[in-house]
């Protein structure tokens, strides 16, 4: 029981074709996020959600848009995919920070490794 | 600006010595939260440790401790004893604004490749 799974786990596409990534958990966690991984840069940040309908803008969110309809579900679409969208995507969730500021950490999914030919 | 650096792309190390991985950031937010993360081939990531900006004391958790020195805004990971699992990638991440908020964003650095030698 992984708390938070990624589908699909890879894919391949062609360009200008439309891709959604999707994540679903089952912690109830508020936040989520997503992020694609490239060499040289680290992990991004593309868009996050705060809850149900309430998303907002990572540092590189130009070609992607994103949905929350559910607790549960953080789609991630690339309306017209182009190679430069090859990468890898993680999502996350975290809950929040407590009055402390603490927090159990943030838990990342598998990771989708998403090519576009 | 980078809000975290992470200076060394690949890090060496003999097996069973001690490593430190270099990790400085800059905010202005008197309130935020430093990770580190680890990467290995098979492409997980994996939380290591956690320091408050406001923790006095600082962070360890078995074989890893984090040198978090406030005033020169940096955030070392050192791991003891390195074993040969511990090659991998290691990310530092911050979070700022852990005082209240309407996101909790993590922001990385590039990352530094850890090869454990036998």
């Amino acid at each position: 029981d992984a708390g938070i799974t990624q589908s699909p786990r890879h894919k391949v596409t062609e360009t200008g074709t439309p891709v959604t990534l999707r994540c679903h958990q089952t912690e109830n966690h508020r936040y989520m996020y997503w992020y694609r991984q490239d060499p040289g840069h680290g992990l991004r940040l593309i868009h996050y959600s705060y809850g149900v309908k309430d998303t907002d803008k990572g540092e590189v969110s130009d070609g992607y848009s994103v949905s929350r309809s559910k607790t549960e579900d953080f789609l991630l679409t690339l309306e017209s995919a182009t190679s430069s969208q090859t990468s890898v995507y993680f999502c996350a969730i975290s809950e929040s920070a407590g009055v402390a500021g603490r927090i159990h950490g943030y838990t990342f999914g598998s990771g989708t490794r998403l090519t576009v030919v | 600006a980078q809000k975290i650096t992470q200076t060394q792309p690949g890090m060496f190390v003999q097996e069973k010595e001690a490593v430190t991985l270099d990790c400085t950031y800059d905010t202005s937010d008197p309130s935020y939260g430093l990770f580190w993360y680890k990467q290995p081939s098979s492409g997980e990531m994996i939380f290591l440790i956690y320091q408050g900006s406001y923790d006095q004391q600082n962070a360890t958790e078995g074989r890893y401790s984090l040198n978090f020195q406030k005033a020169r805004k940096s955030a070392n990971l050192v791991i003891s004893a390195s074993q040969l699992g511990d090659s991998a990638m290691y990310f530092c991440a911050m979070r700022e604004g852990t005082s209240g908020g309407s996101n909790y964003k993590l922001t990385f650095g590039k990352g530094t490749l850890l090869t454990v030698n036998p």
